[in-house]
């Protein structure tokens, strides 16, 4: 089956830029996601992007779509505490049914 | 909305004991899932419904798993015999496929809070 890969850690300085970086092989995607998942707690959809687009901005948030080497990343400027959770990589293929990566567990320290 | 609702949040069970967790997706969402998330697998799809209706359970582990959903507002997970490999938190998450929502063609999941289950 189509596959989504990340790396499962992440640890950066509070104020520094964090990039968590996902592969998928699904080459019908047609959205692809980052969802954000704190202790406890269920995933929240944090972004999306659709496949035609390349970047996405939203406030601290940026999000780069490499379709040809499909390759997705994540990058959150000036890193806080409170960011501290597992990010989750996720793409809509052929299936309509969202196939997820393992998560990102982005830890950050003062 | 109170967004998609699980209950338990939390079970402590022996093995051999039947299990039921128990979802209430969001009023209006045709679609829901079923999801596992341990640390060595991850988050496993278990089975989809669509209209209420299982469109794809091949992810459900073993027959001990069965999964059902009887109306537009409730859906369930049973396991029986529970057995302590089951042990994991168990998610359900809705959405909309093919709605008029902007956001219903993009597919995005609300997720429930998760059912943490122990099988000792």
């Amino acid at each position: 089956g189509e596959d989504v890969e990340q790396s499962l850690f992440l640890s950066v300085r509070e104020g520094d830029s964090s990039v968590i970086n996902c592969t998928y092989t699904d080459s019908s995607s047609t959205y692809l996601y980052w969802y954000k998942q704190e202790p406890g707690a269920g995933l929240q959809l944090l972004t999306y992007i659709f496949s035609n687009m390349d970047m996405k901005q939203d406030q601290r948030l940026t999000v780069l779509l490499n379709k040809k080497d499909k390759h997705l990343s994540l990058r959150i400027a000036d890193t806080q505490t409170g960011d501290s959770a597992i990010y989750f990589c996720a793409d809509l293929g052929g299936s309509y049914i969202p196939t997820f990566g393992r998560g990102t567990s982005l830890i950050v320290h003062p | 909305d109170a967004g998609v609702i699980q209950s338990p949040r939390h079970e402590v069970t022996e093995m051999g004991q039947e299990v039921t967790l128990r979802c209430k997706p969001i009023s209006g969402h045709n679609s829901l899932f079923w999801y596992r998330q341990t640390m060595m697998r991850g988050l496993e799809l278990l089975i989809y419904f669509n209209n209420n209706v299982p469109i794809d359970d091949s992810g459900m582990p073993e027959d001990r798993f069965s999964a059902k959903m009887p109306n537009a507002s409730f859906s369930t997970l049973k396991i029986q015999p529970s057995e302590p490999r089951d042990s994991a938190v168990y998610f359900c998450a809705s959405t909309t496929r093919g709605g008029g929502d902007s956001r219903s063609g993009a597919n995005v999941l609300t997720f429930g809070a998760g059912s943490r289950l122990t099988v000792l």
